[in-house]
C-alpha cells in the first residue's frame, strides 16, 4: 500500500538555524513527491515538488527538499529558520493507483515552530 | 490574482439542514477537488471532477454531493448534515497531467451540532 510518514508531530528550531522536516514515504513504481505548508486559518500552500531528475529541489521561500531514493525519503530543509516559517507542513505523494484522479496521499503533518 | 474562493469560512449548522460550500476558481483549471482536514487523520479527498459534468468520488465521499455545470465552479452539497461530518473542508483545483501542485481555498470550517 502507498504511504507517505511524517515521523515527527512538531520541530522546534531557533531562529536562523538550519531546520529540516523529515517526510519518508512507500510507493511502487517512481514516486512524484510534494510539499505543502499551511498557515493558520489558511488554505495549503504548494512549497515544492520532486517528479524526477536532480536530488535537490528548490521550491518556494528558500526552502529546499532532498530525494533520497534508497532511503525513500524527502526531506524538508532550510539552511537559515525564519520565525515566519512557523507553520503545519504537509508531505504527499501522487496515487499512482488513482488514474486520472489527481489524488494525493498525505502524511498527517509536521508543525513547525521556530522560536525567536 | 489567481485563487481558489471558498465560503463560507465558518459554518455552524443543525444535524439535517441542508447546506452548500461554494468553491470558486479563476484559473481555468479542468481538475477540482474537496478535501476534508481531521486531526489525526489528515486530508482525505470526497469527490474530485476532471472537466465540466465529470465527477467522482474519492476516499470518503458518503454524505457528500457535488456537481460541476461550470467549469469555475464546483459546490460541496451536504444534503443532511451529521455531526460526523464537523471538519475542515478544502477546495483544490490543478491542471491534470502537468504533474502541477494543486492551489487550495482558504478552508470552511462547519461544525454540525
Amino acid at each position: 500500500a502507498q504511504s507517505v510518514a511524517q515521523p515527527e508531530d512538531q520541530v522546534n528550531v531557533a531562529e536562523g538555524n538550519p531546520l529540516t522536516v523529515k517526510c519518508t514515504y512507500s510507493v511502487s513504481g517512481n514516486p512524484y513527491l510534494f510539499w505543502y505548508v499551511q498557515y493558520p486559518n489558511r488554505g495549503l500552500q504548494f512549497l515544492l515538488k520532486y517528479i524526477t531528475g536532480d536530488n535537490l529541489v528548490k521550491g518556494s521561500y528558500g526552502f529546499e527538499a532532498e530525494f533520497n531514493k534508497s532511503q525513500t525519503s524527502f526531506h524538508l530543509k532550510k539552511p537559515s529558520a525564519l520565525v515566519s516559517d512557523s507553520a503545519l507542513y504537509f508531505c504527499a505523494v501522487r496515487d499512482i493507483n488513482a488514474g486520472n484522479n489527481r489524488k494525493l496521499i498525505w502524511g498527517l503533518g509536521t508543525s513547525l515552530a521556530v522560536n525567536p | 490574482e489567481a485563487q481558489v474562493t471558498q465560503n463560507p469560512r465558518y459554518l455552524i449548522t443543525v444535524t439535517g439542514k441542508k447546506l452548500t460550500v461554494t468553491c470558486s476558481q479563476n484559473m481555468n483549471h479542468e481538475y477540482m477537488s474537496w478535501y476534508r482536514q481531521d486531526p489525526g487523520l489528515g486530508l482525505r479527498q470526497i469527490y474530485y471532477s476532471m472537466n465540466v459534468e465529470v465527477t467522482d468520488k474519492g476516499d470518503v465521499p458518503e454524505g457528500y454531493k457535488v456537481s460541476r455545470k461550470e467549469k469555475r465552479n464546483f459546490p460541496l452539497i451536504l444534503e443532511s448534515p451529521s455531526p460526523n461530518q464537523t471538519s475542515l473542508y478544502f477546495c483544490a483545483s490543478g491542471i491534470p497531467g502537468t504533474a502541477y501542485g494543486y492551489t487550495f481555498g482558504s478552508g470552511t470550517r462547519l461544525t454540525v451540532v
